[in-house]
């Protein structure tokens, strides 16, 4: 089955630079890898995704770029703010599977004013 | 309802109780997956249901765990003979279809084992 690793676990930045928060995923066939975004106390939200047909995309701040030659993808945020705070989980999985996704371990962001 | 819906938000029984967790998804998504997140640890996956196939059970980690999707829509996971180590925040999430397209959270069961 699919595995996705994810790092950092921890990532502190100060206001207004980038963070960069990295995954891996071992099945080769993956072709849809979406990033939510976790606030203290709350569910997981979709804030972005990615399908193996492009490199890049971005929406305003966010960007995810994905490296289907080494597996890879990564999320990319710029100009980071507080409200950026919170856990950022990365996931894949082959969309024509009769699977569920399959999370990386989580990336805690702190954005420090 | 707008969203995907769980109840109760939060469950505290004594070990060795079964307990049973709903989960109301986005009327006309097909997918239904169950996830389990213990504190401060990521997500994980305990079974999947997809229409009428037979579910994906491969994530449940005994045979004290188990869940079923009636009618298609509201799914209900049971614990047996809850343990402390089941102490977590079960979070059900639904999805137009398979795959590749959003899956929508609830808030999540925060299941305390006592």
């Amino acid at each position: 089955g699919e595995n996705v690793e994810q790092h950092p676990s921890t990532l502190s930045v100060q206001e207004g630079d980038s963070a960069v928060i990295k995954c891996t995923y071992s099945d080769s066939a993956s072709n849809y890898f979406p990033w939510y975004k976790q606030e203290l106390g709350k569910r997981p939200q979709l804030i972005i995704d990615i399908r193996s047909n492009v490199g890049e995309k971005k929406d305003q701040r966010i960007a995810v770029t994905l490296n289907k030659t080494a597996k890879h993808f990564s999320l990319h945020i710029t100009e980071t703010q507080p409200e950026d705070s919170a856990v950022y989980f990365c996931a894949a999985i082959v969309d024509t599977g009769r699977r569920a996704l399959t999370f990386g371990s989580g990336t805690r962001l702190q954005v420090q004013p | 309802g707008a969203g995907v819906s769980q109840s109760p938000s939060n469950k505290v029984t004594e070990k060795g109780k079964d307990v049973e967790l709903r989960c109301d998804p986005i009327s006309g998504h097909t997918a239904l997956y169950w996830y389990r997140q213990s504190l401060g640890q990521g997500l994980e996956f305990l079974i999947y249901f997809q229409g009428n196939s037979a579910p994906d059970k491969s994530g449940l980690p005994s045979d004290r765990f188990s869940a079923e999707r009636t009618g298609g829509s509201v799914s209900t996971l049971t614990i047996q003979r809850t343990q402390q180590e089941d102490s977590a925040v079960y979070l059900c999430a639904s999805s137009i279809t398979t795959g590749g397209t959003e899956a929508f959270f609830g808030q999540g069961t925060r299941l305390t084992v006592v």
